[in-house]
């Protein structure tokens, strides 16, 4: 069973957008990882956050975490169509750290 | 330094018989986890191997196995195969338990 929630599943914007990607959970975790996965090949690790993070950026990228939530979001500034691709959260729980559990993902689509 | 290496990349076999999916993970990466993903119920966890020892099992039936050899290389199996396990098969690595999952392209398993 999934983890949580992604919201919204679907995302279409124009390039240069900015695209905001929220993921939601139930249980208390370690960390939380973001991927991306293009047209069902593997998956790419974008960043992960620790549970005593609040923030963290990388190049285009920036990731909230909030635990009191239990939500995070991807932030994605400036979009490019290479960034068209399916967007997953995926937690590593305490008692279980060896795991990931993931959401069902959002599908972004850049329109040139 | 190579990523993680999954083989074959495709595979179509039929109802009944067996199948063999293997991993090689990032060099030092002594942790490897095998996800299933399909698109009615996602990314589902099936296991996790360190140092040669299953540490972790999903919620999966009997049919699904893996074992770890001395190198860290994983393999999956999958006995008796349904048309239900038509998935696309990931393999992922990690340094420790609660460092960054690097993922492989995955096998795309097709059950006929």
């Amino acid at each position: 069973s999934q983890q949580g929630e992604e919201d919204p599943q679907a995302l279409s914007i124009q390039e240069g957008e900015n695209a905001t990607m929220n993921c939601s959970y139930k249980t208390s975790i370690n960390n939380l990882q973001w991927y991306r996965q293009n047209s069902g090949r593997g998956l790419v690790h974008l960043i992960l956050i620790r549970s005593n993070e609040r923030e963290k950026h990388s190049g285009r990228l920036r990731v909230t975490l909030d635990t009191s939530k239990k939500s995070s979001s991807l932030l994605i500034t400036a979009s490019r169509a290479a960034d068209t691709a399916s967007y997953f959260c995926a937690t590593g729980e305490i008692q279980g750290a060896q795991k990931l559990v993931f959401g069902q993902g959002t599908r972004l689509t850049i329109n040139p | 330094k190579a990523g993680v290496t999954q083989t074959p990349r495709y595979l179509i076999k039929t109802r009944g018989q067996q199948v063999t999916l293997s991993c090689s993970p990032i060099s030092g990466h002594r942790s490897v986890s095998w996800y299933q993903q399909t698109p009615g119920q996602g990314l589902q966890f099936l296991f996790e191997y360190f140092s040669e020892t299953q540490r972790n099992k999903g919620n999966f039936p009997g049919r699904f196995s893996g074992r770890q050899f001395s190198n860290s290389r994983s393999e999956m199996n999958v006995s008796t195969l349904e048309l239900g396990d038509s998935a696309l098969y990931l393999c992922a690595s990690k340094m420790a338990p609660s460092t960054e999952a690097f993922f492989g392209q995955g096998t795309r398993l097709t059950v006929v």
